[in-house]
């Protein structure tokens, strides 16, 4: 059974890194079929997808976010990541970390749990 | 970006009910859209991808239709566990985006 597990700071000051893992077990986060994602979902709100990658090294950013952004795999320890930075208020938000598959067409076929980040000082 | 619509932004129903909710996309996106369900403190979960095709473990009584840029999510014989926001999604150009979701509740 394919897990996903978020982990990383709940509380984040302003204008500091937010940085998150997600531990993936039961699938191989190598195998080019995947996209290893990150969706956030302020309270009250749709998700907002934040970005992609695979382990064949492309990616994929929000343009409102891009310059901010930097999804990294580890496949040795079968994990990916999430680093933002210069966060505000408007960056609180539950983080999901999400399988995107792609047979003939791409969905978010399995999500983490999710973790709040709220930034604040 | 591809802007995603829905409508209603709301709505009540009962247990047994039939209901109908509309996704529109601001530009034609073939049938690359997806349907989630997401109840309070959960994570969303996939219900139809392909505007059509059913999530394997998804009861049959979900059906998705549409193509280009208007798409529905039928839900017949609501269940007790029906209760809950959903959202439509678009995966035919990045940035993904979601619709601003519909809240079927009691």
């Amino acid at each position: 059974q394919v897990q996903l597990q978020e982990s990383g700071p709940g509380l984040v000051k302003p204008s500091q890194t937010l940085s998150l893992t997600c531990i993936v077990s039961g699938a191989s986060i190598s195998n080019n079929m995947f996209y290893w994602t990150w969706i956030r979902q302020p309270a009250g709100k749709e998700p907002e997808w934040i970005g992609r990658a695979s382990a064949s090294g492309s990616a994929n950013y929000n343009p409102s976010l891009k310059s901010r952004v930097t999804i990294s795999l580890d496949t040795s320890n079968n994990q990916f990541s999430l680093e933002l930075t210069s966060v505000t208020a408007a960056d609180t938000a539950v983080y999901y970390c999400v399988r995107d598959y792609g047979d003939y067409r791409w969905y978010f076929d399995l999500w983490g749990r999710g973790t709040l980040v709220t930034v604040s000082s | 970006d591809i802007q995603m619509t829905q409508s209603p932004s709301s709505l009540s129903a009962s247990v047994g009910d039939s209901v109908t909710i509309t996704c529109r996309a601001s530009q034609n996106i073939l049938n690359y859209l997806n349907w989630y369900q997401q109840k309070p403190g959960k994570a969303p979960e996939l219900l139809i991808y392909a505007a059509s095709t059913l999530q394997s473990g998804v009861p049959s009584r979900f059906s998705g239709s549409g193509s280009g840029t208007d798409f529905t999510l039928t839900i017949r014989g609501l269940q007790p566990g029906d209760f809950a926001t959903y959202y439509c999604q678009q995966s035919y150009s990045t940035p993904r985006t979601f619709g601003p979701g519909t809240k079927v509740d009691i």
